[in-house]
């Protein structure tokens, strides 16, 4: 079936503004995972949802972040009050088994 | 927590020849452990994952061998091409409930022909 989809590909935004990240996980995929890639960085781990339990928060770097996801499949990841270091490339992964997981394409996000 | 040593940062090859990364990680809590290589704008692709119950594993011209007494893992491609050009970046995980992958800093391959 299709992949994980990511909207937008690009988003440039002004400091201060607030943003919203969208991830269409793979269907039947109970796990979604957030990431974010820096200019040539590692990827850092941000937010955890899998099925109807708590998400594991613990990699959200400040309380300017934030992530839903509605009915189990689509997620929104909103970031608040933009500042220039959270421009990075942020990445959706999805799994079913909890360990393997696939990567969407990504959204770049400049904040100017 | 957990936390992904990954060397070397850089490494360039001659094609044919074979090349090695490698990766520690301090949680022994840790049991899944995957590799992925990203090309230039693009996503990372999962290319061979090991288990902590198993000591290695092979698929084709890539070999991934874990010491988990030692916590260590190594990436091993042989007869690199230049396809194989890319950064590759290793990650472990608890699997389970906490299933989040923590990744190594990557290394850029580089395959010169």
């Amino acid at each position: 079936g299709a992949g994980v989809s990511q909207s937008p590909s690009n988003k440039v935004t002004e400091k201060g503004k607030d943003v919203e990240l969208r991830c269409d996980p793979i269907s039947g995929h109970t796990a979604l995972y957030w990431y974010r890639q820096s200019l040539g960085q590692g990827l850092e781990f941000l937010i955890y949802f899998q099925g109807n339990s708590a998400p594991d928060k613990s990699g959200l770097p400040s309380d300017r972040f934030s992530a839903e996801r509605t009915g189990g499949s689509v997620s929104t990841l909103t970031i608040q009050r933009t500042q220039q270091e959270d421009s990075a490339v942020y990445l959706c992964a999805s799994s079913f088994t909890q360990e393997t997981q696939y990567f969407g394409p990504g959204t770049r996000l400049l904040v100017l | 927590g957990e936390n992904v040593e990954q060397h070397p940062s850089t490494l360039s090859v001659q094609e044919g020849d074979s090349a090695v990364i490698k990766c520690t990680y301090s949680d022994s809590a840790s049991n899944y452990f995957p590799w992925y290589k990203q090309e230039l704008g693009k996503r990372p692709q999962l290319i061979i994952d090991i288990r902590s119950n198993v000591g290695e594993k092979k698929d084709q011209r890539i070999a991934v061998t874990l010491n988990k007494t030692a916590k260590h893992f190594s990436l091993h491609i042989t007869e690199t091409q230049p396809e194989d050009s890319a950064v590759y970046f290793c990650a472990a995980s608890r699997g389970g409930s906490q299933g989040n992958l923590i990744f190594g800093k990557g290394t850029k391959l580089s395959v010169k022909p």
